[in-house]
């Protein structure tokens, strides 16, 4: 298995712009997982889906970002419009659990600076 | 107060030395316990889950205490190799909290020759 994919792995945009950034989980994990990573704040969790749904959107900051999570194979975290705060590393993550909380699985991250 | 709490460090040890990291969480319910590596610039990987009764795995020991809502990862004969940052992870609380996984900041460790 290749493991999580993302996409782009840097993106560098201005402010305003709209982002859209891309993850393929591991095919049969059932969970999907956005987080976000800065020095000042470590490892945030944005929003989390159980097949295809989502389950947990509170640690998205605000209606600037959205997902979707439109396929068991596909999902996108979507910026508009961009802000240089925003800048980070985003990672998407999936994980097999069923009924208990197991090992997530991250992809490589997309390194994002908003100028 | 943070939900996973960690000392963020550095720990700038010596090759061969024993380290050891704590980490402090908040919910009470939370049944799911691991730590995570990650090197620089890269992505978390886990490194051991966390069983009440403690585990070992070659020179690392994971230690689980409930009623401390206390964890703490022990390193020992630390090799170059090391070098890291190590991530503490708890998930969250029933029913809506239950599958996520809250990871805290990090203790970051420095192995020196």
């Amino acid at each position: 298995d290749a493991g999580v994919i993302q996409s782009p792995r840097h993106e560098v945009t201005e402010m305003g712009q709209e982002v859209t950034l891309r993850c393929k989980p591991i095919s049969g994990h059932d969970y999907l997982f956005w987080y976000r990573q800065t020095m000042m704040r470590g490892l945030e969790l944005l929003i989390y889906f159980n097949n295809n749904v989502p389950i947990d959107d509170s640690g998205m900051p605000e209606d600037r970002f959205s997902a979707k999570m439109p396929n068991a194979s596909f999902s996108t975290l979507k910026i508009q419009p961009s802000e240089p705060r925003d800048s980070a590393v985003y990672f998407c993550a999936s994980s097999p659990q069923k009924d208990n909380p197991t090992e997530a699985f991250f992809g490589q991250g997309t390194r994002l600076t908003v100028v | 107060r943070k939900e996973v709490e960690q000392d963020p460090g550095p720990f700038n040890v010596p090759e061969g030395a024993t380290v050891a990291f704590n980490c402090t969480y908040s919910n009470s319910a939370s049944q799911s316990f691991f730590w995570y590596r990650q090197d620089c610039r890269k992505e978390p990987k886990l490194l051991m889950s966390v069983y009440s009764s403690g585990n070992e795995d070659g020179r690392f020991t994971a230690q689980l205490n409930r009623a401390s809502q206390y964890i703490s990862l022990l390193i020992r004969d630390s090799k170059l190799s090391d070098s890291a940052t190590y991530l503490c992870v708890v998930n969250g609380p029933p029913p809506g909290g239950y599958n996520k996984l809250i990871f805290g900041a990090g203790t970051r460790l420095a192995v020196h020759p």
